[in-house]
């Protein structure tokens, strides 16, 4: 079975512009979160999204978006890059059934590693 | 607010040793805690975690943690320590409350196991 894939793995963006990610779950999760992860302030959780809706937010400011799509795929967007941004990013898809939520393992994805110069 | 503490950044320890990576949470109900192993440039790996039951929970690659409810802890240890176990570990909580995949990791503590 297939793991995570996130794409892409590595991109380099300039302050000001927008970047898009893209996470793939296993086949069967329809659960999909994303962290980000810098040096200085560890895994911090973005957003969950269960069955195209948003379960949950994270402490971002509204630069950061994301969606998921019927096929449980998911994206998140970064507007308007500061150099802060810079980070791993890290998708993790879960299976999630009925009356577990949140006790599940997440498996992850490799990350997309942003820098922002 | 929902917390965990890793209060070492890193632990040492030679092969064929027992390891201890500590880890200890505060949450407002009942908790549901993780572990987790980064290898260089990869994402996260599941060890194990607690939910609920027997306090003490077998992991992966013989990994294994106990669940200390009076003591808020949830110290991941090992019998004997191999280099290949070397990597950056982290302990995560949610809670009962909360039925999304919110988790709040600890700051990571990085483990070098030497020959």
């Amino acid at each position: 079975k297939a793991g995570v894939t996130q794409t892409p793995r590595y991109l380099i963006k300039t302050r000001g512009q927008q970047v898009t990610l893209s996470c793939s779950p296993i086949s069967g999760h329809r659960s999909v979160s994303w962290y980000q992860q810098t040096p200085g302030q560890g895994l911090q959780f973005l957003f969950e999204y269960f069955s195209e809706t948003q379960r949950n937010k994270g402490n971002f400011p509204g630069r950061f978006s994301g969606r998921q799509f019927s096929n449980s795929r998911s994206e998140m967007n970064v507007s308007t890059l500061e150099l802060g941004d810079s980070a791993l990013y890290l998708c993790a898809s879960s299976l999630e059934t009925s009356g577990q939520g949140g006790t599940g393992e997440l498996f992850f994805g490799e990350g997309s590693r942003l820098t922002v110069l | 607010a929902q917390s965990v503490a890793q209060p070492e950044d890193q632990v040492n320890v030679a092969e064929g040793n027992p390891l201890t990576v500590k880890c200890t949470y505060s949450v407002s109900g009942n908790p549901y805690l993780f572990w987790y192993v980064q290898y260089p440039n990869r994402g996260l790996q599941f060890l194990l975690k607690y939910i609920t039951g027997d306090n003490l929970v077998k992991g992966s690659y013989g990994f294994e943690a106990e669940f200390n409810k009076s003591q808020t802890s949830f110290h991941l240890k090992k019998p004997s320590a191999l280099v290949s176990d070397s990597a950056l570990y982290f302990c995560a909580v949610t809670y009962s409350g909360d039925s999304s995949y919110k988790l709040i990791f600890g700051s990571g503590t990085r483990l070098l196991v030497r020959p």
